[in-house]
């Protein structure tokens, strides 16, 4: 089945610094990739629309500036929060679209395992 | 605009008896409507989706659901509840016309007792 991987899975940070978070479809390619935020005990909410090779979407109320997304290839889409803050801390969570038909597949986006930041 | 709603915060079966979690959604033009699956600290996992066909869906682990266009819902079912499948919830939906933003709702935790 699809794969998606993130990494780092959990992250510990300071204030004032960069996070980059990585999330890489492991068997297929993806030219579109998701990114969300989950609050404790909440739902997903969508950040932004990332496509392969060009600029990504924000959400209304997401800052493009402190949340960058690059989508260099069709298997890896990052995200970097630039300048933590403690009210950074979140559980960050990509998926991606899977760009083959076969199987229906296309209908499907595949998750992954969240990345855990937390800026003290 | 895309909306789903899970009425419910929480859901409290006993082992083996049916559950059901609830959902309803609205959306502008032919649903795609998804469940997921979420335990503590994880990702999120796919259980079924509804795209076009049956309007009784079947998925993953036993679950199934049941698509209702006049209702707007599509609840999510189980015949026999096991205490392993005590989770977080989530209802989905995207629309058909192009865009593949996907739309969660708020979750449902379900607690199965032995």
């Amino acid at each position: 089945g699809a794969v998606v991987s993130q990494h780092p899975s959990w992250v510990i940070c300071k204030s004032g610094t960069s996070v980059k978070i990585e999330c890489r479809s492991l068997d297929f390619q993806a030219t579109t990739m998701f990114w969300y935020r989950q609050f404790p005990k909440q739902s997903l909410m969508l950040m932004a629309t990332s496509n392969e090779g060009s600029k990504a979407t924000y959400e209304q109320g997401v800052e493009k500036d402190k949340f960058l997304i690059n989508h260099a290839s069709l298997t890896l889409s990052t995200l970097t929060v630039t300048s933590a803050h403690p009210e950074d801390s979140s559980f960050y969570i990509c998926s991606a679209r899977d760009l083959g038909l076969a199987g229906g597949r296309s209908y499907e986006q595949y998750f992954g395992p969240g990345t855990r930041l937390t800026v003290t | 605009a895309q909306s789903v709603a899970q009425p419910e915060d929480q859901v409290n079966v006993a082992e083996g008896n049916p559950l059901t979690v609830k959902c309803t959604y609205s959306v502008s033009g032919n649903p795609y409507l998804f469940w997921y699956v979420q335990y503590p600290n994880r990702g999120l996992q796919f259980l079924l989706k509804y795209i076009t066909g049956d309007n009784l869906v079947k998925g993953s682990y036993g679950f199934e659901a049941e698509f209702n266009k006049s209702q707007t819902s599509f609840h999510l079912k189980k015949p026999s509840a096991l205490v392993s499948d005590s989770a977080l919830y989530f209802c989905a939906v995207r629309d058909d016309t192009g865009g593949f933003k996907t739309i969660f709702g708020a979750g449902t935790r379900l607690f199965v007792k032995a």
